[in-house]
């Protein structure tokens, strides 16, 4: 069975500062999403990596896929209020379904 | 707005009553996926359409459970006799499936109380 394992679980952090969000699995996956949900609302799709060793930025948002395809990391840089929310990685593996992580809750504090 | 759309997005009811899902994926994609979420954990897979055929259920999904996808674009998710262990928001996601990669897009998702 293919397991994700996100880290820290939770997260609280003034703005400005900067974080981590780490997305692991001893499986190989062909690509990894990152999702960030609001309470009450569906995932929004924030970014597919499909390269190992992949680095994607959106803004102040970097993510990072393992050169094995096994890992992958979320950086935020100066958090703000506004990206508050449960961030999740997901993880194909080449076959239909994606296999989602037990989630980062990150809270940002003005 | 073309996204994957849910209806209704909440529900509430009575333990041992009937409920039904409707799940209106993003046109042009061929997969439909349906998953459960509890609070505060991650969406865990429940099953999987690609055009009209379910391809997939998880153990999760007893036989209380039925989903159809029966011309290949909507799709339904019923629960027969709620339990409140039912109790979670169900998302749909659809994607456009071309090789092993492919991005899946959510809905808003339904929530369901059952008391």
């Amino acid at each position: 069975t293919q397991l994700l394992e996100q880290s820290p679980q939770f997260l609280s952090i003034q703005e400005g500062e900067n974080l981590t969000v780490y997305c692991n699995s001893s499986s190989v996956f062909s690509s990894l999403q990152w999702y960030r949900q609001e309470p009450g609302e569906g995932p929004v799709l924030l970014v597919t990596v499909v390269t190992g060793g992949e680095v994607k930025k959106l803004k102040r948002l970097t993510f990072q896929f393992g050169d094995a395809r096994k890992d992958s990391s979320l950086h935020i840089t100066a958090a703000q209020p506004g990206d508050t929310g449960l961030y999740l990685c997901a993880g194909g593996g080449g076959t239909y379904k994606y296999i989602f992580g037990t989630g980062t809750r990150l809270k940002v504090l003005a | 707005d073309t996204g994957v759309s849910q209806d209704p997005r909440h529900k509430i009811t009575k333990r041992g009553q009937n409920v039904t899902f409707r799940c209106d994926p993003i046109s042009e994609h061929n997969r439909l996926y349906w998953y459960r979420q509890t609070l505060g954990q991650g969406p865990e897979f429940l099953t999987y359409f690609q055009n009209e055929a379910q391809l997939e259920k998880s153990r999760l999904l007893s036989d209380r459970f039925s989903a159809e996808r029966p011309k290949g674009s909507f799709s339904t998710l019923e629960i027969q006799r709620t339990e409140q262990g039912d109790s979670a928001m169900y998302l749909c996601a659809s994607s456009l499936a071309e090789g092993a990669t492919h991005t899946i897009y959510f809905g808003e998702g339904s929530w369901l109380t059952v008391v």
